[in-house]
């Protein structure tokens, strides 16, 4: 079946660009996601990448896409505090309508 | 536009004790789903419906039960609560086909601890 995995944690200082990874092991996913999940709230979808890009860039938000390795990357640049939560990988393969998520990354930004 | 929208925020329940978790859109979405959140495992698929009257299992569907008598509403049954049931449940849902970009929306999830 679909496996996602990331890194449990990322420490960066304020002003410093933060990359959280994220690799899959499903070829036939079509869509990936990042969502953003703060303390005691639901997940938001934070941008996402169809499987035929390399990349994709929205204001400080860069997705990396290497289809051969099945990874994934988010760099967040110029970091804030306010950028401190769980960041989840999510894969939709083929033709499905479900998503498999990684297990989270916990970005904490140090003044 | 309210969304998806999760009731109770918390639940305390003791083993064996039976409750539902509500969960509603407004946004006419065909997919809706539960997850499952616990420290370390990311989210996990436990029911999801492409649709009124549609309902499958998802990756850890055991203890739960699901309904969608309408396109707005799925509810998630637990029929004999255990402390492994312990956990904080998200209801999502999204429109469109297979194969579209439609994201997942989510609630602010249920705080479920079991005793």
């Amino acid at each position: 079946g679909e496996d996602v995995e990331q890194s449990l944690f990322l420490s960066v200082r304020e002003g410093d660009s933060s990359v959280i990874n994220c690799t899959y092991t499903d070829s036939s996913s079509t869509y990936l996601y990042w969502y953003k999940q703060e303390p005691g709230a639901g997940l938001q979808l934070l941008t996402y990448i169809f499987s035929n890009m390399d990349m994709k860039q929205d204001q400080r938000l860069t997705v990396l896409l290497n289809k051969k390795d099945k990874h994934l990357s988010l760099r967040i640049a110029d970091t804030q505090t306010g950028d401190s939560a769980i960041y989840f990988c999510a894969e939709r393969a083929g033709s499905a309508r479900q998503l498999t998520f990684g297990s989270g990354t916990q970005l904490t930004v140090l003044p | 536009n309210a969304g998806v929208t999760q009731t109770p925020k918390f639940q305390v329940l003791k083993t064996g004790q039976s409750m539902t978790l509500q969960c509603a859109q407004d946004m006419n979405h065909e997919y809706m789903s539960w997850y499952r959140q616990d420290p370390g495992m990311g989210l996990r698929l436990i029911h999801y419906s492409v649709g009124a009257g549609i309902t499958d299992q998802g990756e850890v569907p055991n203890g739960y039960n699901v309904s969608r008598s309408t396109t707005e509403d799925f509810p998630l049954r637990l029929l004999s609560a255990a402390p492994s049931q312990t956990s904080v449940y998200f209801c999502a849902s999204s429109r469109g086909g297979a194969g579209s970009s439609s994201p997942l929306h989510f609630g602010n999830g249920t705080r479920l601890t079991v005793t």
